[in-house]
C-alpha cells in the first residue's frame, strides 16, 4: 500500500526556535496533504490544508505565520512551526491524498516538545 | 503501522437508511476515535469512546466499543446525502509519540 513518511519522528528544541517537519509520499503523487496537530488525550484537530504549487488553507484559529506550509512538489509538503514556544508542544500529523482523490494516507507523526 | 481495520473498505445505501461501519483493531487502547473525510478536505474528528465506555451517542451517531473483540462500530442513522465521506477510525494507545493509529477507511456513498 501507499506509504507516507513523516520525519523527524520526534524532536526537542528550545523555546525560540524554528522546526521543520518534512512529509513525503514515497511511491504516489500527493495533490493534497493535510497536517494535524494532537494534543495528549485530545483528538487530532485539522491544522491546515495544502495543495501542491498553491498556498495552504488554514482552519480558524491556525496561525499562518506561525505554521508555515510549503507544499513545493507531489511528494513533498514541509510543516515549520516558527519560533516554537512551549504552548506548541504537540503531536503533529501529516496525511496525503493521491491524485484520483484515492484514500487518506498517514504519516507516522512528529512529537514535538519545546522546552 | 495501521492498527485499525475498518470494514467494508466502500459502503453504498439509500438516503434514509442507517449505515453501519465497523472497525478492528490489534492492541490494547485508550480510547477509539471516529473521523469523516469529505472528499478533497481534512479529516473532521465525530466521537471519541474511552476504552471504559461501551457506547456513545452524539446526534444521529452512535458508536459502540467492545474491547474484549477489539472492535468498535459506527453507526449513522436516517443517512442523508451530505453523509457521503470517507470514514475513518483511530486508536489511541496512549504511547507518546505513536499518536494515533488510523485505519484505512470506509467510503460511504449515500444515494439520492
Amino acid at each position: 500500500g501507499a506509504v507516507v513518511s513523516q520525519h523527524p519522528s520526534r524532536v526537542i528544541c528550545k523555546s525560540g526556535t524554528s522546526v521543520k517537519i518534512e512529509c513525503r509520499s514515497l511511491d504516489f503523487q500527493a495533490t493534497t496533504m493535510f497536517w494535524y496537530r494532537q494534543f495528549p488525550k485530545q483528538s487530532l484537530m485539522l491544522m491546515a490544508t495544502s495543495n501542491e504549487g498553491s498556498k495552504a488553507t488554514y482552519e480558524q484559529g491556525v496561525e499562518k505565520d506561525k505554521f508555515l506550509i510549503n507544499h513545493a512538489s507531489l511528494t513533498l509538503s514541509t510543516l515549520t512551526v516558527t519560533s516554537a514556544h512551549p504552548e506548541d508542544s504537540s503531536f503533529y500529523i501529516c496525511s496525503a491524498q493521491g491524485l484520483k482523490n484515492e484514500k487518506l494516507f498517514f504519516g507516522s507523526g512528529t512529537q514535538l516538545s519545546v522546552l | 503501522s495501521q492498527q485499525g481495520e475498518e470494514d467494508p473498505q466502500a459502503l453504498s445505501i439509500q438516503e434514509g437508511e442507517n449505515a453501519t461501519m465497523n472497525c478492528s483493531y490489534k492492541t490494547s487502547i485508550n480510547n477509539l476515535q471516529w473521523y469523516r473525510q469529505n472528499s478533497g478536505r481534512g479529516l473532521v474528528h465525530l466521537i471519541l469512546i474511552r476504552s471504559n465506555e461501551r457506547e456513545k451517542h452524539s446526534g444521529r451517531l452512535r458508536v459502540t466499543l467492545d474491547t474484549s473483540k477489539k472492535s468498535s462500530s459506527l453507526l449513522i442513522t436516517a443517512s442523508r446525502a451530505a453523509d457521503t465521506a470517507s470514514y475513518f477510525c483511530a486508536t489511541d494507545s496512549g504511547g507518546g509519540a505513536d499518536g494515533l493509529t488510523f485505519g484505512k477507511g470506509t467510503h460511504l456513498i449515500i444515494q439520492p
